[in-house]
C-alpha cells in the first residue's frame, strides 16, 4: 500500500522568493514519485518525476525536487517564484511491478504575491 | 496527436438522469483511467483499464461503470446521476509500467441538480 501527505493545502510566497511545496509518502516498496501541476480549469501536467538513480531531480519551468528515503520526503522547490507559478500542485507515488497504481496527494494551491 | 481528449467539457444533469462521458487517447497507450476531483480531496480513482476489453474498478466506483471496448477509447456512465457526483473528472492515459507518466485530458465539468 502507499499514500502520500502534502503539508498544506495552501502556500503564498512573493514574486521571486523560494518556493518549497512538501511531501512526504509512505510505500512497502521503492516508490516512483511524482510531481504534477494544475492550472485553472486544465488537466494535470507532468513537471517532474523520481524513478531511479540521481535523486535530486530536475523538471520544468526551473523546479526540481529531491528524493530523500530516509525521510521519506519527496519536497518541491524552486528558487524564485513567477507569477505564472501560480497553481496547484500534487504530489503522486506509484508501486514497482504491475499495473500502475497511483495515489495522489490532496494538493497545494500556491499563490504568488507581487 | 490531440493526446487526451474528452466530451462533454460542461454538463448539467437533473437527479436519476444518466449520461456517458467520453474519453479518447491517440497515444497507443495501454491503460486508461478516470478519476474525479473534488475540493480538498485530491484526485480519486473511480476506475481503471489495463488493456481493450478489460476494466477494474478503483477506490470509489459505486454510482459508475465503464467501457473499453477499443483501445482508444475508455467511457464514463452515470446510470442515475446523484447529486453527490457534482466534480470535475479527468480522464488519464499511460504506456504499460508504474514509471510512466500520466497524460491527462482537460476534464468534465459535471453538476447534478
Amino acid at each position: 500500500a502507499q499514500s502520500v501527505t502534502q503539508l498544506g493545502s495552501h502556500v503564498s510566497v512573493s514574486e521571486g522568493a523560494l518556493v518549497l511545496l512538501r511531501c512526504n509518502y509512505s510505500s512497502s516498496v521503492p516508490p516512483y514519485l511524482f510531481w504534477y501541476v494544475q492550472y485553472p480549469n486544465q488537466g494535470l501536467q507532468l513537471l517532474l518525476k523520481y524513478t531511479t538513480g540521481a535523486t535530486l531531480v530536475k523538471g520544468i519551468n526551473g523546479f526540481e525536487a529531491e528524493f530523500k528515503k530516509s525521510e521519506t520526503s519527496f519536497h518541491l522547490t524552486k528558487p524564485s517564484a513567477h507569477m505564472s507559478d501560480a497553481a496547484e500542485y500534487f504530489c503522486a507515488v506509484s508501486l514497482s511491478g504491475g499495473y500502475q497504481k497511483v495515489t495522489f496527494g490532496t494538493g497545494t494551491k500556491l499563490q504568488v504575491i507581487p | 496527436n490531440a493526446g487526451v481528449t474528452q466530451t462533454p467539457k460542461f454538463r448539467v444533469l437533473k437527479t436519476g438522469q444518466s449520461m456517458t462521458l467520453l474519453c479518447a487517447q491517440d497515444m497507443n497507450h495501454e491503460y486508461m483511467y478516470w478519476y474525479r476531483q473534488d475540493p480538498g480531496m485530491g484526485l480519486r480513482l473511480i476506475h481503471y483499464s489495463v488493456g481493450e476489453g478489460t476494466t477494474a474498478k478503483g477506490e470509489v466506483p459505486d454510482g459508475y461503470n465503464v467501457s473499453r471496448l477499443k483501445k482508444q477509447n475508455f467511457l464514463l456512465g452515470l446510470e442515475s446521476a446523484a447529486p453527490s457526483q457534482t466534480s470535475v473528472y479527468f480522464c488519464a492515459s499511460t504506456p504499460a509500467g508504474a514509471r510512466n507518466t500520466q497524460y491527462f485530458g482537460p476534464g468534465t465539468r459535471l453538476t447534478v441538480l
